[in-house]
C-alpha cells in the first residue's frame, strides 16, 4: 500500500518566521493531498488540500506545493503566530473518490512568541 | 448544528469483552470512515464506507468490524478487544455528493483495553 513519510517530527520557530513541513509518498496513483491541523486534545481539521492536477495552492498565510514527479508535497506557513502551534498531518489519498487515506506521522509545530 | 458525534468518548474495558463505538453524522454525507491515532504513527484508516451497505477495508482492519445500515450511522465493532487496540479513535464523514473532499472528524473516543 501507500507509504507517507513526514518531516520533521518537531519544528520550533519564532513568531513571524516561516515554517515548512515536507511529505513524500510512494504510490503514484495518489491523487489528493490534504493537510490537517490538530490542536491538543482536539479533532483534526482540514487547513488546505491539493489535487494531483494542481502544482500549488495558497490560502492566506498557508500554501501547499506538489511535485508529482518527485512524489513529494509541502506545507508552507508564513508569518507564523502562536495560534499556529499544533500538530500538522499530511495525507495522501488513493481512489476515484479519494476514499482510501494514508496519513503521515505528524509534525509538532511550536511557535515561540 | 452540523456535526459528527461519537459515543462513548472514553471507555475502559477488558480483553475479550465485545464493544461498539457509535458514530453519527447529521449532514447527509455519503462517505464515512474510521481511524485510529497512536503516538508517532499518525492516523491510520480502519474501514470506510462510500454509502449505505457499501464498506471496505482501510489500512488496519484486523480485529474490527463495521456496518452501514443507515446513511447517518457507522458503528465500529470490536468483537474481542485486545490491549493492542488501546488507542484514540476518530470517525469522519465527507460530502462527496457536494463535490467536496474535506473530512469532518468526530470528537474522538479514547479506548483502553486492559
Amino acid at each position: 500500500g501507500e507509504n507517507v513519510e513526514q518531516h520533521p517530527s518537531t519544528l520550533s520557530v519564532q513568531e513571524g518566521d516561516s515554517a515548512v513541513i515536507k511529505c513524500t509518498y510512494s504510490d503514484s496513483a495518489s491523487n489528493y493531498f490534504p493537510w490537517y491541523k490538530q490542536e491538543l486534545g482536539k479533532r483534526p481539521q482540514l487547513i488546505i488540500d491539493i489535487r494531483s492536477n494542481v502544482g500549488e495552492k495558497k490560502d492566506q498565510r498557508i500554501a501547499v506545493t506538489l511535485n508529482k514527479t518527485a512524489k513529494h508535497f509541502s506545507l508552507h506557513i508564513t508569518e507564523t503566530q502562536p495560534e499556529d502551534s499544533a500538530v500538522y498531518f499530511c495525507a495522501a489519498s488513493i481512489g476515484l473518490l479519494f476514499n482510501k487515506f494514508y496519513f503521515g506521522s505528524g509534525t509538532k509545530l511550536n511557535v515561540k512568541p | 448544528e452540523a456535526q459528527v458525534t461519537q459515543n462513548p468518548r472514553y471507555l475502559i474495558t477488558v480483553t475479550g469483552k465485545k464493544l461498539t463505538v457509535t458514530c453519527s453524522q447529521n449532514m447527509n454525507h455519503e462517505y464515512m470512515s474510521w481511524y485510529r491515532q497512536d503516538p508517532g504513527l499518525g492516523l491510520r484508516q480502519i474501514y470506510y464506507s462510500m454509502n449505505v451497505e457499501v464498506t471496505d477495508k482501510g489500512d488496519v482492519p484486523e480485529g474490527y468490524k463495521v456496518s452501514r445500515k443507515e446513511k447517518r450511522n457507522f458503528p465500529l465493532i470490536l468483537e474481542s478487544p485486545s490491549p493492542n487496540q488501546t488507542s484514540l479513535y476518530f470517525c469522519a464523514s465527507t460530502p462527496f455528493a457536494e463535490g467536496r473532499s474535506e473530512q469532518f472528524f468526530g470528537p474522538g473516543t479514547r479506548l483502553t483495553v486492559l
